[in-house]
């Protein structure tokens, strides 16, 4: 039973091309959820989907940034366009539920814009 | 709106020294509460949860009572040892929020 699989573990990107960060939940989980971690800072709350549906999208950006989890496939974290200041780390996490039964979180992906 | 609210750290300890690390949250209603710790390099993991008032949590000797008085849920351990060095989250999950974290750093 795999946990929350994120890749690319580690993801180099220049200024103003594009990033593509996946997730695949836990097998029978149907809510994702998507937090961005500053260097030595918090997690924030970005998106929150469950299959084809954007639940709760207040954390996220209101331009560059987006977000889908298809009905076939892993879920996609897409930013355009970046920015040094995208520079953090991704991480995913999912639920069965998406009340209050604990999320299980992805080891991250650390994105680098250079 | 809902918060949480940690205290800074880092705090810093021996081996074998008691930990308190505060939180408290204000939220509609009283949703269950988690403490999350993040190991360096690694996402979160769930350490222990709390469902309703007064239920203590536990796990590898970490401990929180949900306190609706004082809206809190501190997390607490008898004799911290270095592999405990790590961040620690607290979370009310269904609103979607964390703390700050507070960076625990024990050593010999």
């Amino acid at each position: 039973n795999a946990g929350v699989m994120q890749n690319p573990r580690h993801l180099v990107r220049r200024r103003g091309q594009e990033a593509r960060l996946r997730c695949s939940p836990m097998k029978g989980h149907s809510h994702v959820y998507w937090y961005r971690q500053l260097p030595e800072e918090g997690l924030k709350f970005m998106v929150y989907l469950q299959k084809e549906n954007i639940i709760d999208e207040s954390g996220m950006p209101k331009e560059r940034f987006s977000a889908e989890f298809p009905k076939e496939g892993p879920s996609i974290l897409r930013i355009q366009q970046v920015v040094r200041g995208d520079s953090a780390a991704y991480f995913c996490a999912s639920s069965q539920t998406g009340t209050g039964d604990g999320y299980t979180f992805g080891s991250g992906t650390r994105l680098t814009v250079v | 709106g809902d918060s949480v609210t940690q205290m800074e750290g880092p705090v810093t300890l021996s081996e074998e020294a008691f930990l308190t690390i505060n939180c408290t949250y204000t939220a509609t209603g009283y949703p269950s509460l988690f403490w999350y710790v993040q190991y360096p390099g690694e996402g979160l993991q769930l350490l222990l949860k709390a469902t309703k008032a007064d239920d203590k949590g536990s796990n590898k000797g970490f401990e929180a009572t949900y306190r609706k008085e004082t809206t809190s849920f501190h997390l607490e351990k008898g004799s911290v040892q270095v592999s405990d060095s790590a961040v620690y989250f607290c979370a009310p999950l269904d609103k979607l929020i964390f703390g700050t974290g507070t960076r625990l750093q024990v050593f010999p």
